[in-house]
């Protein structure tokens, strides 16, 4: 398995102003991703986190605005930039992995960041 | 987009059995069906997974179709804290590809 931690789980930020989520994994992983959760919503994929380049963006997305890092295998981060309200949302963080020795592969998430713009 | 569809919302009694069907007719030879709960406020939690025949574990029992086109998660005896968003995916067990939601079933377990 690969335990996730996020930080900050939740945040209240003012808008125009930027905010870093970091996502830590206790373990080396190649795939990590970023996705959104709006309000009674299900969860959006955001990007995919590639370590040692640019992130690759899903349709709607861009850089400018969900600017991520991956410096290594086990970190990485998203900064959402320039809020508005309506990037009040729960950001959360996951990767795919596979047990040593084994090709199934499995997803896990981390708990989230509820973000509030106010 | 998701490859399956859920009806969006569905009660059941605490101690009932849950039944949470899923269509996914567009499922190819070398995709499972997963499927994932969120409880308010935190991340998908992984419940079970199947190919073709049924499967159970301590959490759930999964039924999939002969035809594959569609499954059901039971939860044999609902809690109050079975009250989730249940997600159902297909995907290759050894991809390691995202994972793509679609909306999911609200189930609420009613005392």
């Amino acid at each position: 398995s690969a335990v996730i931690s996020q930080k900050p789980s939740r945040d209240i930020c003012q808008r125009g102003t930027s905010l870093t989520i970091q996502c830590q994994v206790d373990s080396q992983v190649t795939m990590m991703f970023w996705y959104r959760q709006q309000p009674g919503q299900s969860l959006t994929l955001i990007a995919t986190a590639n370590q040692g380049s640019e992130a690759t963006y899903e349709s709607g997305f861009v850089i400018d605005k969900f600017p991520i890092s991956r410096p290594n295998l086990t970190f990485s981060t998203l900064t959402v930039s320039n809020m508005s309200p309506e990037d009040s949302s729960i950001y959360l963080c996951s990767v795919v992995v596979a047990p040593p020795l084994n090709t199934d592969t499995e997803a896990f998430f981390g708990q989230g960041t509820r973000l509030t713009v106010v | 987009d998701a490859k399956t569809t859920q009806p969006p919302s569905m009660d059941c009694a605490e101690g009932r059995a849950a039944n949470l069907p899923c269509n996914h007719s567009t499922i190819s030879g070398n995709e499972y069906v997963y499927w994932y709960r969120q409880i308010h406020s935190q991340g998908p939690q992984y419940i079970i997974h199947g190919l073709k025949n049924n499967e159970t574990n301590e959490m759930a029992s999964l039924i999939i179709t002969e035809d594959r086109k569609s499954s059901t998660l039971i939860l044999p005896h609902a809690t109050l804290r079975d009250t989730a968003v249940y997600y159902c995916i297909v995907r290759s067990k050894t991809s390691y590809d995202k994972v793509i939601f679609g909306p999911g079933t609200s189930l609420s377990v009613i005392p």
